[in-house]
C-alpha cells in the first residue's frame, strides 16, 4: 500500500465549476503538505503549502488538511481551461523529513 | 523554473550506454534532488544532496549514481542504462535551510532507452 493515496482520475469539468482534489495518507508522522500543479511536458510547479489542520485560501485555491482524518483537499473555485493540468500532492513527514507525492490527479476544465 | 536547468532536454540512448544528465542552479541553495516519473508512481526520489560532496540515496536510487562536486551542479548518472530507466527525469531544489523547505522543480529530462 502506499503512503500517499491519490485518484488518477481523469477529472473533467465544465467551466466555472469548483474542482475538488482529495488525497490520503496512512504515516501520522506527514506534518507538511503541499499541492503542485503541472502542465503536460513542464515540472511541478508550488501552489500551496500548509502545516496545520483546517483551510488556507490564496485567491482561487483553498487547501483543507484534516490531521484526524489524514485526509487532504484541494478546491479550485471558478475554474479556468488554464487550470487543466494535473495536481499532485505531497507530504513531508517531521522525522526524517521525507518527501512523498500522490500518483497525480489530471484534470480537464471545458470551456 | 526557481533558476533551474537541466541539460539535455531530451535523450535517446541504447541499453547498456552510461548517461549523465545535468542539473544547474544559479542561487546556491544547499539541498538538490533527483526524482523520476512514471506513469502511475508520481515522482520518485532517486538521490539527494545536502552540500558539496554530500549525497544520498532515495527509494529508487538502484543503477543510478551522483555527483556533486559545486554547489551550483548535481549530476545523475546511469552507468548502464536499461530500458526500465526510460523515465522523465526532474531536479529540484528546497529554497531554505531544513529539509522540510519546500522544493521548485526544474523543467525535465525526456530519456528514452532503446
Amino acid at each position: 500500500q502506499k503512503e500517499v493515496e491519490q485518484d488518477p482520475g481523469p477529472l473533467s469539468v465544465p467551466e466555472g465549476a469548483i474542482v475538488s482534489l482529495n488525497c490520503t495518507y496512512s504515516n501520522s508522522a506527514f506534518q507538511y503538505f503541499m499541492w503542485y500543479r503541472q502542465y503536460s511536458r513542464k515540472g511541478p510547479e508550488l501552489l500551496m503549502y500548509t502545516y496545520s489542520s483546517g483551510n488556507k485560501e490564496d485567491g482561487r485555491f483553498t487547501a483543507q488538511v484534516d490531521k484526524s482524518s489524514k485526509y487532504i483537499s484541494l478546491f479550485i473555485r471558478d475554474s479556468q481551461p488554464s487550470d487543466s493540468a494535473t495536481y499532485l500532492c505531497a507530504m513531508i513527514r517531521s522525522n526524517d523529513y521525507k518527501l512523498s507525492f500522490g500518483a497525480g490527479t489530471t484534470v480537464t476544465v471545458r470551456a | 523554473d526557481a533558476g533551474i536547468t537541466q541539460s539535455p532536454r531530451h535523450k535517446v540512448t541504447e541499453t547498456g550506454t552510461p548517461v549523465t544528465l545535468r542539473c544547474h542552479q544559479t542561487e546556491n541553495h544547499r539541498y538538490m534532488y533527483w526524482y523520476r516519473q512514471d506513469p502511475g508512481h508520481g515522482l520518485r526520489l532517486i538521490h539527494y544532496s545536502y552540500g558539496v560532496k554530500d549525497t544520498d540515496k532515495g527509494e529508487v536510487s538502484d543503477g543510478y549514481s551522483v555527483s556533486r562536486s559545486k554547489t551550483e551542479d548535481f549530476l545523475l548518472t546511469l552507468e548502464s542504462a536499461t530500458s526500465s530507466q526510460t523515465s522523465v527525469y526532474f531536479c529540484a531544489i528546497a529554497t531554505g535551510l531544513s529539509k522540510a523547505d519546500t522544493q521548485y522543480f526544474g523543467p525535465g529530462t525526456r530519456l528514452t532507452v532503446l
